[in-house]
């Protein structure tokens, strides 16, 4: 069955510092894509990245990156450098191909990172 | 240009009453999903339409939840005789494309509290 865990929680870091949030997933399917979003204290879910099983490449944007490890089942997120304005709750989640008409994203619980001055 | 909208942003309801939730996707965008978010959980999965067919409602609760979008645009959430485990956020997404894989855009949700 597919399920997404995120095993942290909460995390707690001083401005500045790098922190790397947590996705492990699993999946029967070799076609899936995985995503990340972010929920500030707005609460509205602000997409940040998707990528799909096939495409391993780590990618960068300005001090975000993502980790994709198929071999792992892993897809963790980094903040490089990190500001009080990445507080936030981060949820990773996954989608499957072939999932008939089952449009849904699997969620995990989400980690609360609080980034303090 | 704009997001999804959500109305109201909250929602006290007697046990017992019903409650229509409303959602207005991104223009053009071909799917809509609605989602449950209980306090300090991820968004649960309740239902997806591409256009105006309800292709999936696996994750409504109970027959008191239902969900239309009679012309492909907006929709609307409803929930008869509310219980107290109701009580949630009740987020609302779009997507471009039918297709699986492509991001959903989310709208800033309905707060339902049920006294």
């Amino acid at each position: 069955a597919q399920k997404v865990t995120q095993a942290q929680t909460e995390i707690s870091v001083v401005e500045k510092e790098d922190v790397t949030l947590d996705c492990v997933y699993e999946t029967r399917d070799t076609t899936y894509y995985l995503f990340w979003y972010k929920q500030p204290p707005s609460g509205e879910l602000v997409f940040l990245i998707r990528r799909n099983s096939f495409d391993e490449q780590n990618e960068i944007s300005g001090r975000y990156s993502w980790n994709f490890q198929k071999s792992t089942s892993s897809f963790n997120f980094t903040i490089t450098a990190s500001q009080v304005v990445d507080s936030a709750v981060y949820f990773c989640a996954l989608s499957e191909l072939y999932s008939g008409n089952n449009r849904k994203l699997i969620w995990g619980l989400g980690t609360s990172l609080a980034v303090n001055p | 240009g704009a997001g999804v909208s959500q109305s109201p942003r909250y929602k006290v309801a007697k046990r017992g009453q019903d409650v229509a939730l409303r959602c207005d996707p991104i223009s053009g965008h071909v799917s809509l999903f609605w989602y449950q978010q209980a306090l300090g959980q991820g968004p649960e999965f309740l239902t997806y339409f591409q256009n105006e067919a309800q292709l999936d409602k696996s994750g409504l609760p109970s027959d008191r939840f239902f969900a239309e979008r009679p012309e492909g645009s907006v929709s609307t959430l409803k929930i008869q005789r509310t219980q107290q485990e109701d009580s949630a956020v009740y987020l609302c997404a779009s997507s471009l494309v039918g297709q699986v894989g492509y991001e959903q855009y989310f709208g800033p949700g309905t707060r339902l509290t049920v006294t």
